[in-house]
């Protein structure tokens, strides 16, 4: 069954430092999220993606933050200043239409020291 | 404002017990989507159900059974004759505007379940 990758799995970062996180959406797929999960807590919704334009972001989703679909198949959630409280899960999702469901990656485990 | 509340944080249950959990939402939007995830220890996002406004007929998929109730704004899930296997966090979500393209889901807090032999 097809899935949505996410790399790496855990990335160490620097406070200060630019970090990007990588996702391979589902291949047919037309929709792209990026959520986070604080350790223990819910979780929350970034901003979504759609025909190469930001349908919708979160109050979470400031200047810092930036997505890019740089080619047919790789869709990017970058950090340009990573702070301590930017430590969490990100995971990305992806779905065929609006209000299917989504089908999740497995996470970057995103860590700032 | 779009809410989803989960007022079990954690529940306990020993194996072959029945175990519901609840969820209730808020929505001022006439379409809406509700959904059921499943996050196990390993930490991915696992899809288990959606439903739409319109259709509030229960479902059942094997141990598996949600009950949509409009009038009360829930979407309670139950798991019939628990096992190991099923502890997890459990998390409702919710889908609303559905006329604006790529809509977010709303999550609750989730319900730890934990199921013991």
């Amino acid at each position: 069954e097809p899935e949505v990758t996410q790399t790496p799995s855990h990335q160490v970062t620097q406070m200060g430092q630019e970090v990007i996180l990588r996702c391979v959406p589902i291949s047919n797929h037309l929709y792209f999220y990026w959520y986070r999960q604080i350790l223990g807590q819910k979780v929350e919704f970034l901003v979504s993606f759609y025909n190469n334009e930001i349908s919708e972001k979160s109050e979470i989703f400031d200047d810092q933050f930036s997505v890019e679909r740089p080619d047919g198949s790789n869709f990017t959630l970058k950090i340009r200043s990573t702070k301590l409280e930017d430590s969490a899960m990100y995971f990305c999702a992806s779905t065929t239409g609006n209000n299917q469901p989504q089908h999740f990656g497995d996470g970057t485990r995103l860590s700032i020291l | 404002a779009q809410k989803v509340t989960q007022a079990q944080t954690e529940i306990s249950v020993v194996e072959k017990e029945d175990v519901t959990l609840d969820c209730v939402y808020e929505t001022r939007d006439t379409t809406y989507y509700l959904f059921w995830y499943k996050q196990p220890p390993s930490g991915e996002l696992v899809f288990l159900i959606r439903r739409n406004s319109f259709d509030e007929q229960n479902e059942i998929s094997g141990r598996y059974s949600w009950n949509f109730q409009k009038s009360t704004s829930s979407f309670n899930f139950t798991i019939t004759a628990s096992q190991v296997v099923d502890s997890a966090v459990y998390f409702c979500a919710l889908s609303a505007r559905a006329n604006q393209a790529g809509t977010a889901l709303i999550f609750g807090k989730g319900t730890t379940l934990s199921v013991s032999s």
